[in-house]
């Protein structure tokens, strides 16, 4: 079955840990993208990749980075610079050529205390 | 630049009873848009879209959306709310013009749906 692939669901980590969201997708999309989600917020976009090592930032890129070295991969990055990184992490793709919906992932619950 | 309003927060609907939720946006140029549904602790699943066309667009699970660009909404509406309705609905834009892949959302409206 084709779709996208967050791990994992939830995620623990102490105040001034790196950590790391996977994100991998098999629909054979050019165009990645994470979002974080807060109650009452709605989704605010982080940073998004249109091709294969390229990326820009989105509303709220401080304190996160992100590769993307393969088509299928685009994992995000939470340093301990995100000085509010308790949310919930949503990655979607998207086709590359002219503008098509997203799909979304299954997300990523992370909590650091 | 482009943003959208969700009137109301959350919205209570009987099983049954009529579901509207409401979108506003604001953009320069023709819009693509979008809503979306996402039940808890889950991504979001895309219900319908509007890129060109017909102004009502029918999605899944019997909801639809009209494009009114004198009033420049698009509420989305289902005649009867069943139980599994209740989940939270994010409306989003995007402007049309191609290079551009990225969708503002606005805040979400919570339906919840009493038997």
């Amino acid at each position: 079955d084709g779709g996208i692939t967050q791990s994992p669901k939830y995620l623990f980590r102490k105040e001034g840990q790196n950590v790391t969201l996977s994100c991998e997708q098999n629909l054979n999309h050019d165009a990645m993208y994470w979002y974080r989600q807060d109650p009452g917020q709605g989704l605010r976009l982080i940073y998004y990749s249109q091709i294969v090592n390229d990326f820009q930032k989105g509303d709220i890129a401080e304190g996160y980075s992100v590769s993307r070295e393969k088509k299928e991969s685009f994992p995000l990055t939470v340093t301990s610079a995100q000085k509010n990184p308790t949310a919930f992490y949503l990655c979607a793709s998207s086709l590359g050529q002219g503008f098509n919906e997203q799909y979304f992932g299954p997300g990523t619950r992370l909590t650091v205390t | 630049a482009q943003s959208v309003t969700q009137l109301g927060s959350h919205v209570s609907v009987s099983e049954g009873a009529l579901v509207l939720l409401r979108c506003n946006y604001s953009s320069s140029v023709p819009p693509y848009l979008f809503w979306y549904v996402q039940y808890p602790n889950q991504g979001l699943q895309l219900l319908l879209k509007y890129t060109t066309g017909a102004t009502l667009v029918k999605g899944i699970n019997g909801f639809e959306a009209e494009f009114k660009k004198s009033e420049t909404s698009f509420h989305l509406t289902k005649p009867s709310a069943h139980m599994s309705d209740a989940a939270e609905y994010f409306c989003a834009v995007n402007e049309s013009g191609g290079s551009n892949y990225k969708l503002t959302f606005g805040k979400g409206t919570l339906l919840t749906v009493n038997p």
